[in-house]
């Protein structure tokens, strides 16, 4: 059974810094990884979609890593703003198209 | 562009009642998911359709059904409501073509309320 972890659960940074959010999966069989932003009490807004068969994407200030071999992810943003902060939900799709989400880590970036 | 269109957004009812939230798709999208977010949980799959026959199922209570009609839109029928039935319900669309990448589209979601 596919287990998705998110490492750190919380993270407090001040404007400008470069950060990296953390995602594990137990199975490497993945047709996709996705991450997400979250607002408080809001839907899901998609950030970056991984396929399997690449290493990374890239988005404006966001960066997003896929390595299958090791189980792992990284999201990184560039340049952290106030406006950036969420909460990031990585999601990994398995073999028949369901999404397994982590716990997310909620970010705060402090003016 | 059109997006993922739930309905109702927010819905208060009290145990024991009847709760029914809709989910209409991206135009062309013949998937839907729908998952189930709890108060500082992380979303978890409930049910997922495709092409109007249900194609996966989750931690999906015996209380609840679902159905995907004609038009590809998707009812999530709840009942004999409970106190722990209080979350954010999101429906996700997707397209199974060719062009598949995977990517699910996500509603703005539905919350429910149960007093």
């Amino acid at each position: 059974k596919q287990e998705v972890t998110q490492i750190p659960a919380a993270l407090s940074v001040p404007e400008g810094e470069n950060l990296v959010l953390n995602c594990s999966f137990t199975d490497s069989a993945i047709y996709n990884l996705q991450w997400f932003r979250q607002d408080p009490g809001k839907g899901l807004t998609s950030l970056l979609l991984i396929q399997s068969s690449q290493r990374e994407q890239t988005s404006g200030r966001l960066n997003a890593s896929l390595d299958k071999s090791s189980g792992r992810s990284t999201l990184y943003i560039a340049a952290s703003q106030p406006g950036d902060s969420a909460t990031y939900l990585c999601a990994a799709m398995d073999s028949s198209y369901k999404l397994i989400f982590g716990s997310g880590t909620r970010l705060l970036v402090r003016p | 562009a059109a997006g993922v269109i739930q309905s109702p957004r927010h819905l208060i009812k009290e145990k024991r009642e009847t709760a029914t939230l809709k989910c209409y798709p991206i135009p062309r999208h013949d998937t839907v998911y729908w998952y189930q977010q709890g108060p500082g949980q992380d979303p978890q799959f409930l049910i997922s359709f495709y092409e109007k026959m249900q194609s996966d199922k989750g931690s999906i209570p015996d209380r609840f059904s679902a159905q995907q009609f004609s038009d590809y839109h998707s009812e999530l029928n709840m009942s004999s409501l409970e106190l722990g039935d209080s979350a954010l319900y999101f429906c996700a669309s997707s397209f199974s073509g060719t062009l598949n990448t995977g990517e699910l589209f996500f509603g703005e979601g539905s919350r429910l309320t149960v007093l």
